[in-house]
């Protein structure tokens, strides 16, 4: 098993530029999770998935948009890119059902110029 | 979910037992107590979680006071491995997902 695996693990983007961060996970896991780190900060949640087909808003979802491909693939899309969405960007999944642990990927770093 | 409290840094020397506090006054009584570490640019990665009893696993013991009001995530010896920052997160689960929300966690400094 892979885990979670996101795809790039670094971009440099200009102000303006749009892009799409792809996250996977080979779990079959119901739920995904995209969270956002500021430097010296902890994780902040900006969207999520409970499930395939749908999507909610997490804590900073500004700027933000999301799809649900299907159970496997979660992707945080970029419309507009601007210095302040420089960041790491960290996809996690976890069995719903459960109250054990989200898995997560090794993360996207991010810099908007 | 409730807040929690942490220390900003603790140092622990290598091999001795690293014991990490984390103060959840306002937790309610169906939220869980879950800890995570995350190693320098790492995804966090989860260590133990409970209700109210404590918990034991490979990694780690999870200590929760009676009242529920704080907990102690005990690592018995401290490898230089261990070097992260901890979080430690109380949430409800809810069917819309087990969300997590992170703090500033505590810093540990394993030193030989």
């Amino acid at each position: 098993n892979a885990g979670v695996t996101q795809t790039p693990k670094f971009q440099v983007l200009k102000t303006g530029q749009s892009m799409t961060l792809q996250c996977a996970q080979d779990m079959n896991h119901n739920s995904m999770y995209w969270y956002r780190q500021d430097p010296g900060m902890g994780l902040r949640l900006i969207y999520y998935s409970a499930s395939e087909g749908t999507t909610d808003k997490g804590e900073v979802p500004n700027g933000y948009n999301v799809s649900r491909l299907n159970k496997r693939e979660f992707s945080l899309r970029l419309e507009s890119a601007a210095p302040s969405q420089t960041s790491v960007y960290f996809c996690a999944s976890v069995e719903a059902s459960s109250y054990n642990e989200q898995f997560f990927g090794p993360g996207t770093r991010l810099t908007v110029l | 979910d409730a807040k929690t409290t942490q220390p900003t840094s603790m140092d622990c020397a290598e091999g001795r037992a690293a014991n990490l506090p984390c103060n959840h006054s306002t937790i309610s009584g169906n939220e869980y107590v879950y800890w995570y570490r995350q190693i320098h640019s790492q995804g966090p990665q989860y260590i133990i979680h409970g209700l109210k009893n404590n918990e034991t696993n490979e990694m780690a013991s999870l200590i929760i006071t009676e009242d529920r009001k704080s907990s102690t995530l005990i690592l018995p010896h401290a490898t230089l491995r261990d070097t992260a920052v901890y979080y430690c997160i109380v949430r409800v689960y809810n069917n819309a997902g087990n969300m997590l929300t992170f703090g500033g966690g505590t810093r540990l400094m394993v030193k030989p």
